[in-house]
């Protein structure tokens, strides 16, 4: 089974900073298919990004991916207020099984 | 528009069974997986499994497989998640969600708590 370590568990910043969350898998990914979710306090999870870059539907342009090799990255270019939440990456395959997520970064407010 | 409609929480207690649901509509139930996701208090989200409603594929995390049974009834597009012997480790809130064809999940319930007491 990939494992999926995020880091760092906690993240202390202000609006208007940029947020760099790390997601780094055990083994390589194919494709690459990573996505990654916010969750909220009390709220269901939602799709940010998959495919490592592509923007949900809806999702601001203030959010990106990006990937090198096992490394990925979620950039939060300016945060908003409403962008403090938990972020979870999660590996996934053309296969439907076999799902893994990371613990989960939580972006807390500075 | 998708939606994923899930059942309302429950309180059990040890030993008891329990079916919790999920809904879809906005979209052609049978031709996507519909996964369930573990969430217990305080921690990440973990996989448990994942069925096609079409023909009632089902595919389990391992450490899951004989601890709870998915399924579906694509005649009124809802899926299901099933204890027969519900345990106290069983507390948590269970997420229902949409797989998209590649394979990440693009809608998701709105989660139902599960509470199992002794």
């Amino acid at each position: 089974e990939i494992v999926l370590t995020q880091s760092p568990g906690t993240l202390s910043l202000s609006p208007g900073e940029r947020a760099t969350l790390s997601c780094r898998a055990s083994q390589s990914i194919s494709s690459p298919y990573l996505a990654w979710y916010q969750q909220k306090r009390g709220q269901a999870p939602r799709l940010l990004i998959y495919g490592a870059s592509s923007r949900a539907a809806g999702i601001p342009d203030r959010f990106s991916g990006s990937a090198s090799g096992t490394d990925f990255t979620l950039i939060i270019s300016r945060l908003e207020p409403e962008d403090f939440a938990v972020y979870y990456c999660q590996q996934y395959g053309t296969t439907p099984g076999g799902y893994t997520f990371g613990q989960g970064t939580k972006l807390e407010i500075k | 528009e998708v939606q994923l409609v899930q059942s309302g929480a429950e309180v059990k207690k040890v030993g008891e069974s329990l079916t919790i649901s999920c809904k879809g509509s906005g979209y052609r139930f049978t031709h996507y997986w519909v996964g369930w996701v573990r969430q217990m208090s305080g921690k990440g989200l973990e996989w448990m499994g994942t069925i096609y409603p079409d023909d009632s594929d089902t595919r389990y995390r391992p450490s899951f497989q004989g601890q709870v049974t998915i399924s579906a009834d694509k005649s009124t597009s809802t899926a299901y998640l099933h204890w027969s012997t519900l345990k106290a480790s069983d507390t948590a809130i269970y997420y229902c969600a949409r797989r998209e064809a590649i394979g990440y999940f693009d809608s998701w319930g709105q989660g139902t708590l599960v509470i199992v007491s002794s």
